[in-house]
């Protein structure tokens, strides 16, 4: 079993749609929670982070945490065609100096 | 300006080759990385450096050999290059380390093993 699984999508939605990403883990020893988004040929960018449970809210995006499932999700209100992008979760262990990432998930979100 | 940059972008070569990748930071971070990305797009770490002092070597041969001369630079240099090397190799940096937030990663070298 991977460290980290995402759904692996692709994933296209009518804009202003509600989106919802997800990733489970396996390393109960994972404190730090991120989402990533990586347009086209471009280097990833940090959209959220969190290390505890429950939701961190940021604008349109929402980063949902349940450590005791596992499970860590993005929600993105009134999708844009600017959100087309590959999203990409990521953990971390606290002093272990190295990210885990899932495989990404790819978006569209069409005019 | 910008903060985490690689030289070259693209880098076209043949099998057997020497090549090397040079990231520069200018974030003042102390911890700097080099993740691969293959054609499904699953990034991996390989390398890790903290205060030029290497951290995490992720199972990477023999044939990858990165080098910090200061803490805002790190290079990789790859011997004797192989097909299976092609992919997109990212440097990034951190400065609150190990706590996984504050990744900064470059924009990326495109390498083609032909």
């Amino acid at each position: 079993q991977k460290e980290v699984e995402q759904d692996p999508g692709p994933l296209s939605v009518p804009e202003g749609a509600i989106v919802s990403l997800n990733c489970t883990y396996s390393n109960s020893a994972f404190q730090y929670f991120m989402w990533y988004r990586q347009y086209s040929r471009k280097g990833p960018e940090l959209l959220m982070y969190t290390y505890s449970s429950g939701n961190k809210e940021d604008g349109r995006f929402t980063a949902q945490v349940d450590k005791s499932s596992k499970y860590i999700s993005l929600f993105i209100r009134d999708s844009q065609p600017s959100d087309s992008a590959t999203y990409l979760c990521a953990m971390s262990v606290g002093s272990n100096y190295k990210l885990t990432f899932g495989k990404g998930t790819l978006l569209t979100v069409n005019p | 300006d910008t903060a985490v940059s690689q030289t070259p972008k693209y880098l076209v070569t043949q099998m057997g080759n020497d090549k090397s990748i040079k990231c520069e930071q200018n974030l003042g971070h102390d911890t700097m990385y080099w993740y691969k990305q293959d054609s499904k797009k699953f990034l991996k770490i390989m390398f890790s450096y903290n205060n030029k002092e290497l951290i995490i070597n992720e199972t990477v041969p023999n044939r990858f050999s990165p080098k910090s001369p200061d803490k805002a630079h790190l290079n990789l240099h790859i011997n004797s290059l192989e097909l299976g090397d092609s992919a997109v190799y990212f440097c990034a940096s951190s400065q609150v380390q190990g706590k996984g937030y504050g990744y900064t990663f470059g924009s990326g070298t495109r390498l083609t093993v032909v």
